[in-house]
């Protein structure tokens, strides 16, 4: 399966500010996704990550406060724009392969903490 | 929203014990997947399952796609402490649709 990276692991934000979360995988993938999970939560999807277009955004998701970009088959980002406490989450990318049975795979998640 | 029961929320067994959850589904789904959480990391894929009755293993593990599409299984057997952690099932309805997550399966294994 696709080798997932997420940069960072971890960040300490301060409420107000964005941070920008970043998904390398070492393979072309058709399609890519983000996911938040809150604490002690399953995982609930914000959006798929188009290449070439606009991401799709699931209900309760807006881009103005989840913008995410896909410039090519290998890499996305996620923003957390005008953070609050309730936005600390762990966000995931997932991936799904070209002729793999619709099988997603997971990054290593970034921990968000907003104060 | 969430179309998925998965039970029970935790599981507190000792070592050696054999291990079952499920999921529910209100819908037909054509795929099942597990996954394990360990604190601090993402989901890791168990097992796959996309057909009506199919029964998979992968080691310890086995999982079922349920005879009426609408359910799933899965058992750990022998249980051993690197077993603990959150076992999520996810399934969706079609080929193109989203994956949906059940709410989690907290496995605690005691020496």
């Amino acid at each position: 399966s696709a080798v997932i990276s997420q940069k960072p692991s971890r960040d300490i934000c301060q409420r107000g500010t964005s941070l920008t979360i970043q998904c390398q995988v070492d393979s072309q993938v058709t399609m890519m996704f983000w996911y938040r999970q809150q604490p002690g939560q399953s995982l609930t999807l914000i959006a798929t990550a188009n290449q070439g277009s606009e991401a799709t955004y699931e209900s309760g998701f807006v881009i103005d406060k989840f913008p995410i970009s896909r410039p090519n088959l290998t890499f996305s980002t996620l923003t957390v724009s005008n953070m609050s406490p309730e936005d600390s989450s762990i966000y995931l990318c997932s991936v799904e392969e070209p002729g793999a049975q619709n099988e997603q795979y997971f990054g290593p998640g970034t921990r968000l903490t907003v104060t | 929203g969430q179309q998925l029961n998965q039970s029970p929320q935790s599981m507190f067994i000792q070592e050696g014990e054999d291990v079952s959850m499920n999921c529910t589904s209100s819908s037909i789904f054509n795929t099942w997947l597990w996954y394990k959480q360990d604190p601090g990391e993402g989901p890791v894929l168990l097992i796959a399952l996309y057909k009506a009755g199919e029964l998979t293993s992968n080691g310890r593990l086995t999982a079922q796609f349920g005879i009426t599409r609408k359910d799933s299984f899965l058992n750990i057997s022998a249980s051993i402490p690197s077993d603990v952690g959150i076992y999520f099932c996810a399934g969706r309805t079609d080929s193109w649709g989203k994956l949906q997550f059940g709410a989690g399966t907290q496995v605690v294994v005691t020496p």
